[in-house]
């Protein structure tokens, strides 16, 4: 089982509310991440958690939170977003972070955001 | 950080034609993806290659590590191979880096 599962797939939300995107992955996979995709544009990384850790932020926003619960479970806290901030939201995962050579990343089907 | 260049942006193919994407990086990689994301935003893993020849069906990739650059064929296309096809690499810093996708359209 290959599968990385994102909730929701779809979210509206307005400029003062707070929700959560949720990732889960069952590979026993270590290193997990959260992408950022605007319309035509590739992935960009936000963060990356290994053995639960934050290990890379890359600059982003407070308004974005992220939290790893545990090792299969990923969510990203939103607050106050703005609506340049709405894009697709992706989630992937990968064996380690830290080994010599990468390992391969496996991504769930996003989260399509829109804040009005 | 390490750039990676896709060519050619944008490919239009009749049905049953063959088509090679180019992916070039800039520093030595520990990891190279090759994906196809769906109309969906759904990204498919297609290969794992960091280096050497993979195939899979009507797919198959190649990276030349040491030239630093990887590419991908995809022979007898079909029009459900339309989507954009990203290459993605690894340096040391655990960070996957994608490059800017080749869309491809596949005409009936």
């Amino acid at each position: 089982d290959t599968e990385v599962t994102q909730t929701p797939k779809h979210l509206v939300m307005g400029m003062t509310n707070k929700k959560s995107l949720k990732c889960e992955q069952h590979m026993g996979h270590r290193a997990m991440y959260w992408y950022k995709q605007k319309a035509k544009k590739p992935p960009e990384l936000m963060f990356v958690y290994s053995y639960e850790k934050l290990s890379i932020n890359e600059s982003v926003p407070s308004r974005f939170s992220p939290e790893c619960p545990n090792s299969s479970l990923l969510n990203l806290h939103l607050h106050a977003l703005q609506p340049e901030d709405s894009a697709l939201y992706l989630c992937a995962s990968s064996q380690e972070s830290n080994l010599p050579r990468g390992t391969e990343a496996f991504f769930g089907q996003g989260t399509r955001l829109t804040v009005v | 950080g390490i750039q990676v260049e896709q060519s050619p942006p944008d490919l239009i193919l009749q049905e049953g034609a063959n088509s090679t994407l180019r992916c070039n990086f800039s520093d030595s990689v520990n990891n190279l993806q090759w994906f196809h994301q769906n109309p969906w935003g759904q990204l498919i893993n297609l290969f794992y290659i960091p280096s050497g020849t993979k195939q899979n069906g009507r797919l198959s990739a190649t990276t030349v590590a040491t030239e630093r650059y990887s590419l991908l064929y995809i022979s007898s296309s079909q029009t459900t191979d339309s989507g954009v096809y990203f290459c993605a690499v690894e340096a040391n810093d655990y960070k996957l880096s994608f490059g800017a996708g080749t869309t491809v359209t596949v005409r009936a």
